[in-house]
């Protein structure tokens, strides 16, 4: 069954901070890898999709990566802003297991003026 | 930009009542899901749905929960003879391919089972 993880579970940095967010998962057989933010008490915003023969993808400020084969995945944030501030959640679809994603338990960052 | 809606966002009811939430997901997906989270847990995945078939659901969907397309635009998901344990955010996501795709969510409907 596959798991996925993300440390630190919490995060608090001040403005203008580079910072990276975890995730790994224990079946490196994925078909492909999504960022997700979410606001307290609010919906999923997607932020990456990274499919799994890509290394990584860019949005803006945003840079994802990921090494299927250690079973990893990195969420690059650059100069971080207070409007950053909330929980990213990375989500795994696997191989030959329908389309279902499998979330990790997020990361709560937390950006201070 | 095209969004996933939810209505309602908020739904209180009692313990053993029936209720419905409902979704109108993007208008060119093809592949509708539900998930659910629960205040302090991860996201679940609840069920997928194409085709007006079920592809796929958890162990979460037992036979009190069912769902629906019953016209072009919406997607519901019933839950009959509600229980505490229930009480959950539901989040509808849509896609327009199998797996290769993106998945959109909507706002969700914050489920209180008293």
């Amino acid at each position: 069954k596959q798991e996925v993880t993300q440390i630190p579970a919490a995060l608090s940095v001040p403005e203008g901070e580079n910072l990276v967010l975890n995730c790994s998962f224990t079946d490196s057989a994925i078909y492909n890898l999504q960022w997700f933010r979410q606001d307290p008490g609010k919906g999923l915003t997607s932020l990456l999709l990274i499919q799994s023969s890509q290394r990584e993808q860019t949005s803006g400020r945003l840079n994802a990566s990921l090494d299927k084969s250690s079973g990893r995945s990195t969420l690059y944030i650059a100069a971080s802003q207070p409007g950053d501030s909330a929980t990213y959640l990375c989500a795994v679809r696997r191989d030959n297991a329908g389309n279902m994603l499998t979330f990790g338990g997020g990361t709560r960052l937390m950006v201070k003026p | 930009e095209p969004e996933v809606t939810q209505t309602p966002s908020h739904q209180v009811t009692q313990m053993g009542q029936e209720v419905i939430l409902r979704c109108v997901p993007i208008s060119n997906h093809l592949y509708f899901y539900w998930y659910r989270q629960i205040l302090g847990q991860k996201v679940e995945f609840l069920v997928s749905f194409y085709n007006n078939e079920i592809s796929e659901k958890s162990e979460i969907f037992d036979d009190r929960f069912s769902v629906e397309r019953p016209d072009g635009s919406n997607f519901t998901l019933k839950i009959r003879s509600t229980k505490l344990e229930d009480s959950a955010m539901y989040f509808c996501a849509s896609t327009n391919r199998w797996s290769a795709d993106t998945q959109y969510f909507g706002p969700g409907t914050r489920l209180t089972v008293l």
